[in-house]
């Protein structure tokens, strides 16, 4: 089945300090996309990072980067230098012709921000 | 640069009334999708439109109809609301069918059915 799992209902940390965020799915194809998306109280969905899987290089943007691990295939996210404006639910997402190009969720992890 | 425009952003009706939500993107963008998300839940998929003229059913299509107006509108109707169409309406965007690139999405509309 095409699922996509974050096993962290709920994380938190200390503002400046560094979180990561786990992520797993489950396929058969080798090539497809992932994104992680943050939606915050305004209930925005805003696209944080994506990767593509033929890339083995991991996808950066400032503070936030990913772990990919395609054998495995886990997706983490990791924000580094923590801010207050991080405070939201963040999703995983995948996409690939067995979805029939449809992004599949996950659950979410609601991340906390104690200042 | 106004992205994908939803309206309205609140919504209550009634058991039984019919009502439209209105979604417009100024990307040029091909593909238009409709989601709902329900209370501690991800986003569930009603319908979709890979491309301007067609559009195809999601997970959740029962109680909903789509019109892709032209390539920038996409709207859902609920021709008979019921109080489980109660969630958080989704319209969003992604330049073509494989949404290599992530889509962009509007900034939701609350209905509530009672």
């Amino acid at each position: 089945a095409q699922t996509v799992t974050q096993s962290q209902p709920e994380m938190s940390v200390q503002e400046a300090e560094t979180v990561t965020l786990s992520c797993t799915y489950d396929t058969s194809e080798s090539d497809y996309y992932l994104f992680w998306y943050k939606q915050p109280p305004s209930r925005q969905m805003i696209l944080v990072i994506r990767q593509e899987a033929y890339k083995q290089q991991n996808a950066t943007e400032n503070r936030f980067s990913v772990n990919f691990q395609k054998a495995a295939k886990s997706f983490s996210l990791k924000i580094s230098d923590s801010q207050l404006g991080d405070a939201a639910m963040y999703f995983c997402a995948r996409i690939g012709v067995d979805s029939n190009y449809q992004l599949i969720w996950g659950a979410g992890t609601k991340l906390i921000i104690k200042p | 640069n106004a992205g994908v425009t939803q309206t309205p952003k609140f919504q209550v009706l009634k058991t039984g009334q019919s009502m439209t939500l209105q979604c417009a993107q100024d990307m040029n963008h091909n593909s238009m999708y409709w989601y709902r998300q329900d209370p501690g839940m991800g986003l569930r998929l009603i319908y979709y439109s890979a491309s301007e003229g067609t559009t195809d059913k999601g997970e959740v299509p029962n109680g909903y109809n789509v019109s892709r107006l032209n390539k920038r509108e996409f709207s859902l109707r609920l021709e008979s609301a019921a109080p489980s169409q109660t969630s958080v309406y989704f319209c969003a965007s992604s330049a073509n069918y494989r949404g290599q690139s992530g889509y962009t999405f509007g900034s939701g509309t609350r209905l509530t059915v009672v």
